[in-house]
């Protein structure tokens, strides 16, 4: 059984800083998806990476993706507050049948 | 349309009612996917259709729990007999195709009083 394990959970940070969020996954997969959810909302699609050392950037976020090591990793750039949301990971064969991690809620602080 | 429409975006309902949720997807995608997700956790898969192919049920959680999609468009998904743990919001999501990036609806927010 496939399982995703994201952390942290919860982040809080200051507005400029940088951090990382990890997704690890228990099984070969191919393809893992990134996606943010604002509070009452439903999901918007942030990154599709398909292979080993793929990496993709939007605005302040980039995501990359180690198929050996089971790991993607959600890094943030100088945040701000506008980033406060919260971001699951999902790996699957494909978009629909995919297992999602918990989730990180990210709180950006000024 | 231009993205994937849910309705109704809120359902309260009685414990043993049934209920229907409907998903209109966007125009031309081939797959159509449901979630659940309850509160302040990630999403459960439920079922998704690609095309005129059988749909995959493996994530239904018990058989109260029924899809239907006609004429490869609008999906509705039936809860029989509700259980207050049936309480959840309902996500649907659509693709072009099963290997496509995902677009999700609003959601519908079912309460079970």
């Amino acid at each position: 059984e496939l399982k995703v394990e994201q952390n942290p959970l919860f982040l809080s940070m200051q507005e400029g800083k940088n951090y990382t969020i990890y997704c690890n996954y228990s099984t070969t997969s191919d393809r893992l998806y990134w996606y943010r959810q604002d509070p009452g909302k439903s999901l918007e699609s942030l990154f599709v990476l398909l292979s080993n050392g793929a990496v993709k950037q939007e605005g302040r976020l980039m995501a990359s993706l180690d198929t050996k090591a089971r790991l993607s990793t959600l890094h943030i750039t100088a945040a701000v507050h506008d980033l406060s949301a919260t971001y699951f990971c999902a790996v699957g064969t494909n978009a629909g049948k995919s297992t999602f991690g918990d989730g990180t809620t990210l709180t950006v602080k000024p | 349309g231009a993205g994937v429409s849910q309705s109704p975006s809120n359902k309260v309902t009685e414990k043993g009612k049934d209920v229907e949720l409907r998903c209109d997807p966007i125009s031309g995608h081939t797959a159509l996917y449901w979630y659940r997700q309850s509160l302040g956790q990630g999403l459960e898969f439920l079922i998704y259709f690609q095309g005129n192919s059988a749909p995959d049920k493996s994530g239904l959680p018990s058989d109260r729990f029924s899809a239907e999609r006609t004429g490869g468009s609008v999906s509705t998904l039936t809860i029989q007999r509700t259980q207050q743990e049936d309480s959840a919001v309902y996500l649907c999501a659509s693709s072009l195709d099963l290997r496509g990036e995902a677009f999700f609806g609003q959601g519908t927010r079912l309460t079970v009083v």
